[in-house]
């Protein structure tokens, strides 16, 4: 399968503990995305690379969270002392750079999300 | 911060229905985009619309960009339960996808 792959897909864990996901893009993707989507909303941006830059951090990602591309392939999301509402699905998408005619940012690849709860 | 609004939040409907969903922004699009999500996926790329007033058509389902690109509509003709799914619009400017808040549409058999 050729498609974005994340791991874990889903994690349980208590609150106050540390998780981390992982996100494997499409092979010749430069860019990389983090998502998180709580149920029955659309996603909210998080964080992107272009390929080991971290080019732009939401306000939603507080110090606690902290993403890593360290040779521009595949991306760690890391999350310390979790929280109840750190619970979501968090997405990652690639995409290589976008053309004018496919809109500025292209056509996003997701994978299928690392469900996190927090208990 | 541009804010997309869907509507309806929520569509339930029979199988060979006609149904439109709508996405509103507070701000011109770049571009926009529309996504479907099936439950335990990630979104899929279904259009990207650039030009106000563009209509494309995949199928059954034809879209349409305001001309003023502050709006996009989503029609599906004779709705089929595979179209189940959160259908979602999304902003392409500023390097990232800013996406709007879904509709949700169940199609019964």
């Amino acid at each position: 399968d050729t498609g974005v792959s994340q791991d874990p897909r889903h994690k349980i864990t208590k609150r106050g503990q540390n998780v981390t996901f992982r996100c494997d893009p499409i092979s010749e993707h430069n860019r990389l995305y983090w998502y998180r989507q709580t149920l029955g909303q659309g996603p909210e941006f998080l964080t992107y690379f272009q390929n080991e830059a971290q080019l732009e951090k939401s306000r939603l990602l507080s110090d606690r969270f902290s993403a890593e591309r360290p040779k521009g392939s595949f991306s760690t999301l890391e999350i310390q002392r979790t929280e109840q509402g750190d619970s979501a699905m968090y997405l990652c998408a690639s995409s290589l750079r976008g053309t004018e005619s496919q809109g500025h940012t292209g056509e996003l690849f997701f994978g299928e999300g690392s469900r996190l709860t927090v208990l | 911060t541009q804010l997309l609004e869907q509507s309806p939040q929520f569509l339930s409907i029979q199988e060979g229905e006609n149904l439109t969903v709508y996405c509103n922004s507070s701000s011109v699009f770049s571009s926009l985009q529309w996504y479907r999500q099936e439950p335990g996926e990630g979104p899929v790329l279904l259009v990207t619309v650039v030009t106000g007033g563009e209509v494309k058509k995949l199928k059954r389902l034809t879209f349409q960009f305001g001309d003023a690109r502050k709006d996009s509509s989503l029609h599906i003709t004779a709705a089929q339960p595979g179209d189940t799914g959160l259908y979602l619009c999304a902003n392409t400017g500023f390097q990232k996808l800013v996406f709007g808040t879904g509709t949700r549409l169940l199609v019964s058999p």
